[in-house]
């Protein structure tokens, strides 16, 4: 059974310039959660979407944003990039339980130059 | 203010010995979740812990999750080189549904 695939690996963006990150989930997963994990700050919870609706967001600008799609895929955009954008962003998945547990990708590195 | 505060931000042991890393906070989780994780990949999950006093094995590590479920250990025994990595904490918070992170163990185990 194939785990969550996220895309691109890799991705280098100039300040002021928009991204579009993607995510599949778990085949049976109707949660997922995306994650920024900087250098030297650990990884800091972004949004949530369950059955294609934001549930939840972290402390970020509304410039992070994004959506979740029928099949349960989901993309993070985030527009106006500054510097400190540049991070491994992650994507995780789990089932719609509470208490389940979250099973996460290889991550997007994303680089704002 | 983190809510998971993690020890030792970084350990560096020689094959063979034994560790302690801890996961303390002052809120109480519904339940709490170790991963592993290599540079430039994401994180592995190892355990999941729920109820309070809660012991876990998985070959060499044991994992433990206070009565009060407020705090949690992952101990190591014997470490190999294959263990290097970055170990987090992570836990729900009440009904939340995403993980809170701590800051993460940075561990290296020299042959």
């Amino acid at each position: 059974e194939a785990g969550v695939t996220q895309s691109p690996t890799h991705l280098i963006k100039t300040r002021g310039q928009q991204v579009t990150l993607r995510c599949s989930p778990i085949s049976g997963h109707t949660s997922v959660y995306w994650y920024q994990q900087a250098l030297g700050l650990g990884l800091q919870f972004l949004l949530w979407y369950d059955e294609g609706e934001e549930r939840n967001r972290g402390n970020f600008p509304p410039r992070f944003s994004g959506r979740q799609f029928p099949n349960y895929s989901s993309e993070l955009n985030v527009n106006a990039l500054e510097l400190e954008d540049s991070a491994l962003y992650l994507c995780a998945s789990s089932q719609g339980q509470v208490n389940t547990e979250a099973f996460f990708g290889q991550g997007t590195r994303l680089t704002v130059v | 203010t983190q809510l998971l505060e993690q020890s030792p931000q970084f350990l560096s042991i020689q094959e063979g010995e034994n560790l302690t890393v801890y996961c303390n906070s002052s809120s109480v989780f519904s339940s709490l979740q170790w991963y592993r994780q290599e540079p430039g990949e994401g994180p592995v999950l190892l355990v999941t812990v729920v109820t309070g006093g809660e012991v876990k094995k998985l070959k060499r590590l044991t994992f433990q999750f206070g009565d009060a479920r407020k705090d949690s250990s992952l101990h190591i025994t014997a470490a190999q080189p294959g263990d290097t990595g970055l170990y987090l904490c992570a836990g729900r918070l009440g009904s939340a549904r995403q993980l809170t992170f701590g800051s993460g163990t940075q561990l290296t185990v020299l042959p």
